[in-house]
């Protein structure tokens, strides 16, 4: 299993400004992702964090909105640049483990956001 | 595109009830399946999941699903609920090809045991 953890755990921002949350594993991963999860919806994949590359972001999400780190195998940092109220979510970081022939994906406690 | 769909946004049982929530999925070829549980205040974790063999799957706290796939279903079942399986469910998947794959989520169901 894999324990993760995100910082900050919550935050109240004002519009135009930006806010950099970052998410330590306690085990190297070759995957990390970022999902946002939007009020009262589902988990939406925001990116897939690569060790020693650019993310790859899926449709919908930029690289200048969302910036994301990964320098190693048990951090990565997302940042949620020139915020408006329409950001107002949950991001939640999560890693995937293999084993056998299967894996699993463990998921952080997430940063709640409300950007005012 | 893949997408989950999970038609019951909101269910309400009283303790002791049987449970079925209800998962299909959109995608041709093999798939992973998974049953995440988000407890209140609390993070998101995993049920269970199907890769490959047994399509009924069996796992934590007392909850299985079965994988149809003539269906495109993977319903998670519990033969009697607890106050305490008070939760939001999601139901995911992902392509079956590579170990490397992204999972997409269904939109979750509300679950709400009256005690």
């Amino acid at each position: 299993s894999a324990v993760i953890s995100q910082k900050p755990s919550r935050d109240i921002c004002q519009r135009g400004t930006s806010l950099t949350i970052q998410c330590q594993v306690d085990s190297q991963v070759t995957m990390m992702f970022w999902y946002r999860q939007q009020p009262g919806q589902s988990l939406t994949l925001i990116a897939t964090a690569n060790q020693g590359s650019e993310a790859t972001y899926e449709s919908g999400f930029v690289i200048d909105k969302f910036p994301i780190s990964r320098p190693n195998l048990t951090f990565s940092t997302l940042t949620v640049s020139n915020m408006s109220p329409e950001d107002s979510s949950i991001y939640l970081c999560s890693v995937q483990l293999a084993g056998g022939n299967s894996y699993e994906q463990y998921f952080g406690p997430g940063t709640r956001l409300t950007v005012t | 595109a893949q997408s989950v769909s999970q038609h019951n946004h909101h269910v309400i049982l009283s303790e002791a009830a049987s449970l079925e929530l209800g998962c299909n999925y959109s995608y041709g070829g093999t798939v992973n399946l998974f049953w995440y549980v988000q407890y209140p205040g609390q993070h998101l974790q995993l049920l269970l999941k199907y890769f490959s063999g047994d399509p009924l799957v069996k796992g934590i706290k007392g909850f299985e699903a079965e994988f149809i796939k003539s269906k495109f279903s993977f319903n998670l079942r519990k033969p009697s609920v607890q106050w305490s399986d008070t939760a939001e469910y999601f139901c995911a998947v992902s392509p079956g090809y590579s170990s490397a794959s992204k999972i997409i989520f269904g939109s979750g169901t509300r679950l709400s045991i009256r005690p």
